[in-house]
């Protein structure tokens, strides 16, 4: 059974505001992922993480960064929040040295920018 | 470019249809391909394939891979209401990198 843990699970702050979206896992795994969502859209590869210290930009542009100083712990930080930052963001986690390990995902953040 | 593309976006059908849900692909250094179930939540885990013509199964749910045409299809038999869901397909690179298509809606009615 997957341990991912996404706080907070809805967010609803003005424009301009410093937001962190925290992701943890239990697993020890050593591969983590943050994806954004639209409704009714695929999910975008924002940022990634083969482990401590390790950091990667994803596929879709993104203003927010992340840092991963602990194999459990995954923020994301958006310093100036927008509208246009309205979204999902689903936190992953994965192991690689295991083999055949499927991604597992955290129930995700609902974020809103009024 | 890396794709996946699903088909078809979405689809309604009656409890008891069978359904077959395809995932293509265009990738550079394939690793895996996934299937997810995405209700409310986050998306939930269904089936990872590796190898080309062997099927996995899951109770009414199965899938098979073509490595050589580059599909993947998720076959759903017997359904029920509680299917209705976007049934993701995700190709993972062998640099761990995840693309996902954007999923088929399904929704079955009672």
């Amino acid at each position: 059974e997957a341990d991912i843990y996404q706080t907070p699970r809805y967010l609803v702050i003005g424009t301009g505001k410093k937001i962190t979206l925290e992701c943890s896992q239990t697993m020890g795994h050593d591969k983590m992922y943050w994806y954004q969502q639209d409704p009714g859209m695929e999910l975008h590869l924002i940022h990634y993480s083969y482990g401590v210290n390790s950091t990667e930009k994803g596929d879709l542009s993104s203003e927010s960064t992340v840092s991963r100083i602990r194999t459990e712990h995954f923020p994301l930080t958006l310093e100036s929040a927008r509208p246009s930052h309205t979204s999902q963001y689903l936190c992953a986690s994965s192991e690689s040295w295991k083999g055949d390990q499927p991604q597992h995902f955290g129930d995700g953040t609902r974020l809103s920018i009024l | 470019e890396d794709k996946v593309v699903q088909s078809p976006l979405s689809l309604v059908v009656h409890e008891g249809d069978t359904v077959t849900l395809n995932c293509s692909y265009e990738v550079t250094n394939f690793r895996s391909l996934l299937w997810y179930k995405q209700e409310k939540k986050a998306p939930t885990f269904l089936f990872m394939l590796t190898s080309s013509g062997i099927e996995k199964k899951s109770g009414r749910l199965s899938s098979i891979l073509d490595k050589k045409e580059l599909f993947s299809i998720l076959n759903i038999t017997a359904t029920q209401t509680g299917d209705s869901a976007v049934y993701l397909c995700a190709v993972e690179l062998r640099t761990y990198k995840y693309i996902f298509g954007t999923g088929t809606r399904l929704k079955v009615l009672a």
